[in-house]
């Protein structure tokens, strides 16, 4: 199985200011035939189900913020929130869909300074 | 808009059986990828199982040969047969959908199962 690793476990940011979350893949998830990397984040808000923010490791889902970007390849991946709001405390995962079966990161707890 | 909405949670005695369910409206489960995603109190997500538009079937080690995906295209429901439960399995479980590739772009609310005596 693929182990994906986010770091930090937990972050405090103030409001406007930016969050940068990593995630780093045992193994590569590029397809080289595509040129793709198989890699989501997802924002879970406390007693919500997860939602898709961003796939394919940089392609927006439609309606998040653009406040939100995804970037990496290979085996490193960050998702950066430019200018936090006090609507993105959340814990934050990513997942590879390279190979199933699918994996998670372990999350990380974004809270405001 | 796509919805989904699981039933069949609740409290369960070690060994025994459950059948979650999960009615889809806003799109056919047939034509997606259709996946149970759990989360243990407090903790991280772990995929469970999938159902390809094609009927094939995957699950974790962690449930293999004890849970059974299916899904009823008439009424449009995704199922999940849970037997021979354990502790481990206490969780909340999602029903999500993924289109083409395996990102998860639907998920239900959840639905909560606790496993003890």
């Amino acid at each position: 199985d693929i182990v994906m690793t986010q770091s930090p476990d937990s972050l405090a940011v103030s409001l406007g200011e930016r969050a940068t979350i990593n995630c780093k893949s045992s193994q590569s998830i590029l397809y080289s035939s595509n040129n793709k990397n198989y890699l989501a984040w997802y924002q879970q808000k406390s007693g919500q189900p997860p939602k898709l923010l961003i796939y394919w490791a940089s392609t927006r889902e439609s309606g998040v913020p653009d406040r939100f970007s995804g970037s990496g390849s290979g085996t490193d991946f960050t998702l950066t929130i430019s200018s936090l709001q006090a609507e993105d405390v959340a814990v934050y995962y990513c997942q590879q869909y390279y190979i199933t079966p699918v994996t998670f990161g372990q999350g990380t707890r974004l809270e405001i300074k | 808009e796509a919805q989904l909405v699981e039933t069949g949670g609740g409290l369960i005695q070690p060994g025994g059986s459950l059948r979650l369910s999960c009615a889809a409206s806003g799109f056919t489960v047939s034509s997606n990828y259709m996946s149970w995603v759990r989360q243990a109190p407090g903790k991280g997500l772990e995929w469970v199982s999938v159902i390809y538009s094609g009927e094939s079937t995957y699950y974790a080690d962690s449930v293999k040969g004890r849970f059974t995906i299916s899904r009823d295209n008439s009424n449009n429901t995704l199922y999940l047969q849970m037997n021979s439960l354990r502790a481990e399995d206490t969780a909340v479980y999602y029903c999500a959908r993924s289109s083409g590739s395996y990102y998860f772009v639907s998920w239900g609310q959840g639905t909560l199962v606790t496993v003890s005596s």
